[in-house]
């Protein structure tokens, strides 16, 4: 079982530039999350989807957007990257309901220049 | 005041003892409440998760919840080098549909 799939591993932009994270998961799970992790600052939720169809902000939503294309699927998009979303990036899903624990992908390494 | 708080450390431990990581959280009406272990430059692993006010125990992993003072501990019995990590504490507040994190503990086990 592969879990959760985030492609690219790593990925270096320049300022302005666009680009979608992709993740991929097999549990057949509802909710899908996507997060940010900064050093010293722990996990910030950018967006979620709780079920096929719906997306929710998270905290920290200004500068992305996302697509849910289906049940597996949740895409994360830079429309122009901006220096300050360098960050490691995480996909996590789970069982529908905030109470059930998240499972995370490997991560996105996105360094914006 | 942070929705999840947690000591950043590091907290070393000697080889065999046991180490306690603790969090506090602000939301009283939060209703689930995580473990992961973070190793560097990996994703979050979940260790364990709790509900209830108590005790959960899990090999060498022990949970505890006391949701009267709004805190949650893990205690990690025989600790090893393998253990040296950064763990993080999540918590789901009250309406929300996903959950918060805190800042994480970093743990250093000597041997």
């Amino acid at each position: 079982n592969a879990g959760v799939t985030q492609t690219p591993k790593f990925q270096v932009l320049k300022t302005g530039q666009s680009m979608t994270l992709q993740c991929a998961q097999d549990m057949n799970h509802n909710s899908m999350y996507w997060y940010r992790q900064d050093p010293g600052m722990g996990l910030r939720l950018i967006y979620y989807s709780a079920s096929e169809g719906t997306t929710d902000k998270g905290e920290v939503p200004n500068g992305y957007n996302v697509s849910r294309l289906n049940k597996r699927e949740f895409s994360l998009r830079l429309e122009s990257a901006a220096p300050s979303q360098t960050s490691v990036y995480f996909c996590a899903s789970s069982e529908a309901g905030a109470n059930q624990p998240q499972h995370f992908g490997d991560g996105t390494r996105l360094s914006i220049l | 005041q942070k929705e999840v708080e947690q000591n950043s450390g590091p907290l070393s431990v000697p080889e065999g003892a046991i180490a306690s990581l603790n969090c506090t959280y602000s939301d009283r009406g939060s209703q689930s409440f995580f473990w992961y272990r973070q190793y560097s430059g990996k994703s979050p692993e979940l260790i364990m998760f709790i509900y209830s006010n108590g005790d959960k125990e899990d090999g060498r992993f022990t949970a505890q919840l006391n949701k009267a003072s709004q805190y949650v501990s893990l205690l990690i019995r025989d600790s090893q080098p393998s253990d040296s990590a950064t763990y993080l504490c999540a918590v789901t507040p009250t309406g929300r549909r996903a959950l918060t994190f805190g800042s994480g503990t970093r743990l250093q086990v000597q041997p």
